[in-house]
């Protein structure tokens, strides 16, 4: 099982900066399969990027990943208000795996 | 759109069965995925299913007592759970899958207590 590890956990920024989220794979895995999604209080996650680097469809420009092998990053490149929530990765293969999730949270 | 139901308070040993009502794409034609979060809690995923539900795959933690379904007919996901424990409660989604999940139901919640 590919354990999926998201730091930091909580990341406290002001509206307009930039925010820089991480996750580290327990092993290599293909870019294919790693996804980012946001989740607000009360309400189902929704997916922003899948294949590492794509955006899902109506995501805005502001959100973009990279990365590859064991370490993929998840940006936004200017918070917007609507933009704190909390955020996970997801391994793709089957057992499929989540990340713990980091809490973008207003300064 | 995907609407759960089935969901509600249970004792421990108990089972429910959570529907998933899918509209507005091919249902038959694509993978699905059942994803829990215990209250404040992370997202696990629980189970997925094949297009004509050959292959399923669940998590460790529910092996032998979940049971991921589907019915093509009906445009229907099913989750069967028995043998229920405390630590089973959660919000349950199913969702389309696709390696990544893009679609994703409101969720239901499901109580296992005395």
């Amino acid at each position: 099982e590919i354990v999926l590890t998201q730091s930091p956990g909580t990341l406290s920024l002001s509206p307009g900066e930039r925010a820089t989220l991480s996750c580290r794979a327990s092993q290599s895995v293909s870019s294919s399969h790693l996804a980012w999604y946001q989740q607000k209080p009360g309400q189902a996650p929704r997916l922003l990027i899948y294949g590492a680097s794509n955006r899902a469809t109506g995501i805005p420009d502001s959100f973009s990943g990279s990365g590859s092998g064991t370490d993929f990053t998840l940006t936004i490149s200017r918070l917007e208000p609507e933009d704190f929530a909390v955020y996970y990765c997801q391994y793709g293969v089957s057992p499929k795996t989540f990340g713990q999730g980091t809490k973008v949270e207003i300064k | 759109q995907l609407v759960e139901s089935g969901g509600g308070l249970v004792q421990p040993g108990g089972s429910l069965r959570l529907s998933c009502a899918v509209s507005g794409f091919t249902f038959e034609t694509y993978w699905m995925t059942w994803v829990r979060q215990a209250p404040g809690k992370g997202l696990e995923w629980v189970a997925n299913i094949n297009q004509g539900g050959s292959d399923k795959y669940h998590v460790d933690s529910v092996k032998g007592r979940f049971s991921i379904s589907r019915d093509n007919a009906k445009n229907t996901l099913y989750l069967q759970m028995d043998s229920l424990r405390v630590e089973d409660t959660a919000v349950y989604y199913c969702a389309r899958d696709q390696r990544w999940f893009d679609f994703w139901g409101q969720g239901i919640l499901v109580t296992v207590s005395s």
